[in-house]
């Protein structure tokens, strides 16, 4: 769905620094999940947030990652002294509500850590 | 957690023959199951979703079925075409507490001219 925005779509960064990337999404949607796709392989779930709340993060590792969805704002995951196995293309998709409901896609931010 | 198996993780069929992909799922409380079509570089798209309370869905040339009994759901698209070359994922989910998708690890379909 176009109306899922991520920006930046690609964000390089070099060992030991910070990576910060952005999710805008579908306007009245309330519902925010984080993906993380590597080469070759499907995405792999890490977090779901609604605004102001983490409703789940077991997908995300516990150190170095964090998510915040303020109620101003887009959705912002954030990952600390990034490392080389962080490369990869992060996902981002909302929902207008939580339940067994369709999930669309923003085009992603492709990170390469050098 | 769910766990969802696919195959086969690759599929190269001529123009105008069938595909079938095929999943299997391990919780029993997934209720949602969607496919997405993936372009290289590109954001994965929706082409079709079944919820458990429904057997088969059809949309033009793309259906699904899911066996609930069996933990199993199939994506059969027909007459192929060479712009349905692209790589698809099915994925599982349920409501209420982690809504999170579990995909699995993806099919890559080539459409032989």
């Amino acid at each position: 769905n176009a109306g899922v925005m991520q920006n930046p779509r690609h964000l390089v960064r070099r060992r030991g620094q910070e990576a910060r990337l952005r999710c805008s999404p579908v306007k009245g949607h309330s519902h925010v999940y984080w993906y993380r796709q590597l080469p070759e392989e499907g995405l792999k779930f890490m977090v779901y947030l609604q605004k102001e709340n983490i409703i789940d993060e077991s997908g995300m590792p516990k150190e170095r990652f964090s998510a915040e969805f303020p109620k101003e704002g887009p959705s912002i995951l954030r990952i600390q002294q990034v490392v080389r196995g962080d490369s990869a293309a992060y996902f981002c998709a909302s929902s207008p509500r939580s339940g067994a409901d369709t999930q669309y896609f923003g085009p992603g931010t492709r990170l390469t850590v050098l | 957690g769910e766990n969802v198996e696919q195959h086969p993780s690759t599929l190269s069929v001529q123009e105008g023959d069938s595909a079938v992909i095929k999943c299997t799922y391990s919780d029993s409380a997934s209720n949602y199951f969607p496919w997405y079509k993936q372009e290289l570089g590109k954001r994965p798209q929706l082409i079709i979703d079944i919820r458990s309370n429904v057997g088969e869905k059809k949309d033009q040339r793309i259906a699904v079925t899911l066996n609930k009994t069996a933990k199993h759901f199939s994506l059969h698209i027909t007459e192929t075409q060479p712009e349905d070359s692209a790589v698809y994922f099915c994925a599982a989910g349920r409501g209420g507490g982690a809504d999170g998708l579990t995909f699995g690890k993806g099919t890559h379909l080539i459409i032989q001219p």
